[in-house]
């Protein structure tokens, strides 16, 4: 069974760095398959930001690609974001997932998820 | 960038069908794949592929698309269903490529 978890700090200040990581649990990075980040602002819907392949090969959603970077450390089986330049509009629970390709007419969906972790930017 | 919409909340009986439609322009020419969000918890996929089902999801949950709309039908709705439910597509035109719909509130009378 694949299972992700986020982990990093719960608090960050404005202008800050957030950083997160993603550990992968049943599952070797290596094996393929893209990674993603896709945040959820308190009460509001998913937004995604952006995505990673086991070789390091990255997309990132246009608003947010100027203040995202996203690596992979297959080594430890795990792949991080890091956010610039944070604001109160950056405080979201953020998600870790697995992006499968979908079959039928192309594309990919997240078919395992990790369970979020709130990032709150305050001073 | 492509745009899904979907309503704001459906609200069913127990036991009845729900139905959660989500519409984008020509969306039928896309894999379109459902998601459902409990309170405090992580999306989980329930529908991929417009209407196959992952492992573990009951066959009440299904899925179909075609022109404008895709639709998420739920039968005998009941009330652990009770959710916020997301479409998503992947839009490979766009320098937005995963693009998800605002979801919908499915309220269980």
């Amino acid at each position: 069974q694949v299972q992700l978890q986020e982990s990093g700090p719960g608090l960050v200040k404005p202008s800050e760095t957030l950083s997160l990581t993603c550990a992968v649990s049943g599952y070797s990075i290596s094996s393929g398959y893209y990674w993603g980040w896709i945040r959820q602002p308190p009460g509001k819907g998913l937004e995604w930001i952006g995505s990673i392949y086991h070789s390091g090969s990255t997309y990132y959603n246009p608003s947010l690609k100027s203040r995202v970077t996203i690596s992979v450390d297959t080594s430890k089986n795990q792949f991080s974001l890091k956010l610039s330049s944070v604001t109160a509009a950056d405080t979201a629970v953020y998600y870790c997932a697995r992006q499968m390709v979908a079959t039928i007419l192309g594309g990919y969906y997240f078919d395992y998820w990790g369970q979020g972790t709130l990032v709150t930017v305050s001073s | 960038s492509y745009v899904l919409t979907q309503p704001p909340s459906v609200s069913v009986a127990p036991g009845q069908t729900a139905r959660i439609t989500c519409g984008g322009n020509n969306i039928g020419s896309k894999s379109v794949h459902w998601y459902q969000q409990k309170p405090g918890q992580a999306p989980v996929l329930v529908v991929y592929d417009d209407s196959d089902r992952p492992s573990g999801i009951p066959e009440r949950f299904s899925g179909s698309n075609s022109g404008n709309t895709a639709t998420l039908t739920i039968s005998r709705v009941e009330a652990g269903d009770e959710a916020d439910y997301y479409c998503q597509v992947w839009d490979s035109s766009s320098d937005l490529p995963v693009v998800f719909g605002g979801g919908t509130k499915l309220t269980v009378l």
